[in-house]
């Protein structure tokens, strides 16, 4: 299946720093993708819709000012998380493709 | 709007008996339904889907599912359940082509040897 890369697999950052993601689709190119945000033992939640060459679309309640998105190029999606709480300490994943997504491998970020 | 029930928390099974997980759906139109599985802190691996075609579909690691239209489900099964099996499964819809899935709360299944 197609593969979808994303780091790094584990940050930890101070409050008030802000943390790049990145997600990259290996071997196909990738007009769109997803942002996905899970905390323990629970479901995913979407968070946004990353566009190639467009601003990203957000979901109901996710700050689009803190969870910054750029999707620059046909493989490449980054998520930024600017000013870090430690309540933005979560399981981030990015997914890609369709009909079935094929997601990343997520990243634990830790907030100290 | 398009929304996805998982019942069960939890389903136990022991080693090589059959083994089902539960999921109901909600969407507008025909549905686009997904399996994924997960291991503890990794990304989700993807197990089957339903577009169109056959009610039962087959997937990887001996994984099925059956559409049920009149019922709204798609609940996954294996015929013998290996201990290997022990993970946390998610079911997905998605109402058309190019949007975001959208997740069942997941279910953790234990399979014990």
């Amino acid at each position: 299946g197609a593969v979808v890369s994303q780091h790094p697999s584990r940050v930890i950052c101070k409050s008030g720093t802000s943390v790049k993601i990145e997600c990259r689709s290996l071997d196909f190119q990738a007009t769109t993708m997803f942002w996905y945000r899970q905390f323990p033992k629970q479901s995913l939640m979407l968070m946004a819709t990353s566009n190639e060459g467009s601003k990203a679309t957000y979901e109901q309640g996710v700050e689009k000012d803190k969870f910054l998105i750029n999707h620059a190029s046909l493989t490449l999606s980054t998520l930024t998380v600017t000013s870090a709480h430690p309540e933005d300490s979560s399981f981030y994943i990015c997914s890609a493709r369709t009909p079935e997504a094929f997601f990343g491998q997520g990243t634990r970020l830790t907030v100290v | 709007a398009q929304s996805v029930a998982q019942p069960e928390d939890q389903v136990n099974v022991a080693e090589g008996n059959p083994l089902t997980v539960k999921c109901t759906y909600s969407v507008s139109g025909n549905p686009y339904l997904f399996w994924y599985v997960q291991y503890p802190n990794r990304g989700l691996q993807f197990l089957l889907k339903y577009i169109t075609g056959d009610n039962l579909v087959k997937g990887s690691y001996g994984f099925e599912a059956e559409f049920n239209k009149s019922q709204t489900s798609f609940h996954l099964k294996k015929p013998s359940a290996l201990v290997s099996d022990s993970a946390l499964y998610f079911c997905a819809v998605r109402a058309q082509a190019g949007t975001a899935l959208i997740f069942g709360k997941g279910t953790t299944l234990s399979v014990s040897s």
